[in-house]
């Protein structure tokens, strides 16, 4: 089954600096990569996701890179805010027959803290 | 419903004791997910319903975790006979299905925070 590892477990820049986190998943018949923030005490909330289709997808101050090859995908943060300090959790959809069911197997997750 | 609804919000369960814990996924949300979330980890799949079919049960723990979904909208996850290490947030989720089949963006609940003493 599907096996996602994320990178760092913990991760401290200064407000403005980039923030990077990434992943690896093992099985390659996945094809749905989305990324999700967790403040403390709240539910997953989705900030970005890809499919693997595309390669890098951007949203304002967020992106998301995807290497199909290599089988991992990276969460890039610019300018980052004291408001962006929370817990990020990457995660993998395996695709399954002719559909993709949306079962997701997350990473451990990073906790970002921006300091002001 | 604007968002996925859980309760109870927090449930204290002396160990031995069966616990009920609802989800109230979108309306119209033809899937639901249930994860179960230790503290400090990423959730971790239980299972998953398109309508009232239960099509995956493949992370259930053992057979005191138990869920369903008969008339394919609310969900209820049933533990029995509960054990400390059950003490985790029980996530559910809910999502539509894209044109294709694929699945959409899923949307999250707050989680019901189950404590087994």
């Amino acid at each position: 089954g599907e096996n996602v590892e994320q990178h760092p477990s913990t991760l401290s820049v200064q407000e403005g600096d980039s923030a990077v986190i990434k992943c690896t998943y093992s099985d390659s018949a996945s094809n749905y990569f989305p990324w999700y923030k967790q403040e403390l005490g709240k539910r997953p909330q989705l900030i970005i996701d890809i499919r693997s289709n595309v390669g890098e997808k951007k949203d304002q101050r967020i992106a998301v890179t995807l290497n199909k090859t290599a089988k991992h995908f990276s969460l890039h943060i610019t300018e980052t805010q004291p408001e962006d300090s929370a817990v990020y959790f990457c995660a993998a959809s395996p695709f399954v027959g002719s559909s993709n069911t949306g079962k997701l197997i997350f990473g451990q997750g990073t906790t970002l803290q921006v300091k002001p | 419903g604007a968002g996925v609804s859980q309760s109870p919000r927090y449930k204290v369960a002396k160990r031995g004791q069966d616990v009920a814990l609802r989800c109230d996924p979108i309306s119209g949300h033809v899937s639901l997910f249930w994860y179960q979330q230790a503290l400090g980890q990423g959730p971790e799949f239980l299972t998953y319903f398109q309508n009232e079919a239960q099509l995956d049960k493949s992370g259930l723990p053992s057979d005191r975790f138990f869920a369903e979904r008969p008339e394919g909208s609310v969900s209820t996850l049933k533990i029995q006979r509960t054990q400390q290490e059950d003490s985790a947030v029980y996530l559910c989720a809910s999502s539509s299905l894209l044109a294709g089949g694929d699945t959409g963006e899923l949307f999250f609940g707050e989680g019901s925070r189950l404590t087994v003493l």
